[in-house]
């Protein structure tokens, strides 16, 4: 366990549904990411949450919307995905600036489009 | 354009051997380098770090050496074993950011 946690694990969904995938951390930490990995490519680092505050976007589609109401939870809004955005995301926190850039990851969610 | 890119994707070592993976990067600015190791089904997991001002750090089995000149990491893992088969990613950061670039992975397979 590294005390980031992800739920659901698995999700399948249509285009047309709205879902929301969560993240927790329960390590202190100030900073949160959501990434994206698909098969045969490198991590995409999506967005970046400091002390509650979007520092990154990605130029990450719309039909992605992010939410951090505080520095231990981690959402991700999806609305009207396509097949191609079928992958494995990923929620990772860190301590930010302050400390070391080390980021612990959560299991991630393992996310189907049909 | 900036890049973290690894030579091999997918090693093959027998148990008891040493592994070496290799990873290229291209950002001047990078201060600080991370080798996760992936397995399946789970996040990537922290194995060793390491920063700009030092050119070698040894953990549990693991070292991982930082030449700048050639901007070139690599990962060593003495006495291989089974539960090392997994996907090696190494990470930069530029500094100043909480940034992490990724390359696209080095799959390492163990055999008996």
């Amino acid at each position: 366990e590294t005390g980031v946690t992800q739920t659901p694990r698995h999700l399948v969904m249509g285009m047309t549904n709205k879902k929301s995938l969560k993240c927790e951390q329960h390590l202190g930490h100030n900073a949160m990411y959501w990434y994206k990995q698909s098969a045969k490519k490198p991590l995409e680092l999506m967005f970046v949450y400091n002390f509650k505050e979007q520092t990154e976007n990605n130029s990450v589609p719309s039909r992605f919307s992010p939410e951090c109401p505080n520095s231990s939870h981690l959402f991700l809004h999806l609305h009207t995905l396509q097949p191609e955005d079928s992958a494995l995301y990923l929620c990772a926190s860190s301590q930010g600036r302050r400390g070391t850039n080390e980021q612990f990851f959560g299991p991630g969610t393992r996310l189907t489009v049909l | 354009g900036e890049s973290v890119g690894l030579h091999l994707p997918t090693l093959s070592v027998q148990e008891g051997d040493n592994s070496i993976i290799n990873c290229a990067y291209s950002n001047s600015a990078s201060d600080y380098f991370i080798w996760y190791k992936q397995e399946s089904g789970k996040g990537p997991q922290f194995i060793i770090d390491i920063r700009s001002n030092m050119d070698k750090r040894q953990g549990q089995r693991v070292t991982v050496l930082l030449n700048k000149t050639v901007k070139h990491l690599s990962l060593q893992i003495a006495a291989t074993q089974p539960g090392d088969s997994a996907v090696y990613f190494c990470a930069e950061n530029i500094g100043g950011t909480d940034k992490l670039i990724f390359g696209t992975g080095t799959r390492l397979q163990v055999f008996p």
